[in-house]
């Protein structure tokens, strides 16, 4: 009964390949978001996606490029991994983009660059 | 400056002890404020959103104080599972869904 779900839980690469992580939510949300947690556990939000539309785009390095085929769904997509993507990445979901929607994590991808 | 801005600790409290956590932002223009747990290698979950006149949960008290952009978090009577880091998370006020967040602050409740 996962409501939001990741995939893998844990990844470890060598420089330069290129990954993807899933996400997916059960919850019947419209609204959905990509979140890196760096070393120092700053949690930071990288895109978010309203219905398929992206909303969301922070200044994160075209290496990453986020997908959503339906609204259930937003995987990430990274092209030449550097080391220091080496981090946390965290999926969430919530109801709408207002401002007093809770936002439901999934259990987080942890990624290590070698 | 950061735009969210905790002390990271750790506070290490006996049980039953009550602890305090507080937070400042930098946006004057944010709306809508939370205080959401982190447990080690865990997702963050929402613990209580916080409202302008403060509000409880429990054993959590949150105050809310616009004129000085600043959050509070009380937890009174302490549990070994309260032990966890907490993170004070901001709206942004582009109504894009956005939220801050603080680095956290880590309590380790000890028996």
């Amino acid at each position: 009964d996962t409501a939001v779900s990741q995939t893998p839980k844990y990844l470890v690469t060598q420089m330069g390949n290129d990954k993807s992580i899933k996400c997916e939510q059960n919850l019947g949300h419209d609204t959905m978001y990509w979140y890196k947690q760096d070393s120092k556990k700053f949690l930071k939000i990288m895109f978010s996606y309203n219905n398929k539309e992206l909303i969301i785009n922070e200044t994160v390095p075209n290496r990453f490029s986020p997908k959503s085929p339906d609204k259930a769904h937003l995987n990430l997509h990274i092209n030449s991994l550097e080391l220091g993507d080496s981090a946390v990445y965290f999926c969430a979901s919530s109801q709408g983009q207002g401002r007093s929607e809770t936002q439901y994590f999934g259990p987080g991808t942890r990624l290590l660059v070698l | 400056r950061k735009e969210v801005e905790q002390d990271p600790g750790p506070f290490n409290v006996p049980e039953g002890a009550t602890v305090a956590f507080n937070c400042t932002y930098s946006n004057s223009a944010s709306q809508s404020f939370f205080w959401y747990r982190q447990d080690c290698r865990k997702e963050p979950k929402l613990l209580m959103s916080v409202y302008s006149s403060g509000n409880e949960d429990g054993r959590f008290t949150a105050q809310l104080n616009r004129a000085s952009q600043y959050i509070s978090l009380l937890i009174r009577d302490s549990k070994l599972s309260d032990s966890a880091t907490y993170l004070c998370v901001v709206n942004d006020p582009s109504n894009t869904g956005k939220l801050i967040f603080g680095q956290g602050t880590t309590l380790q409740v000890k028996p």
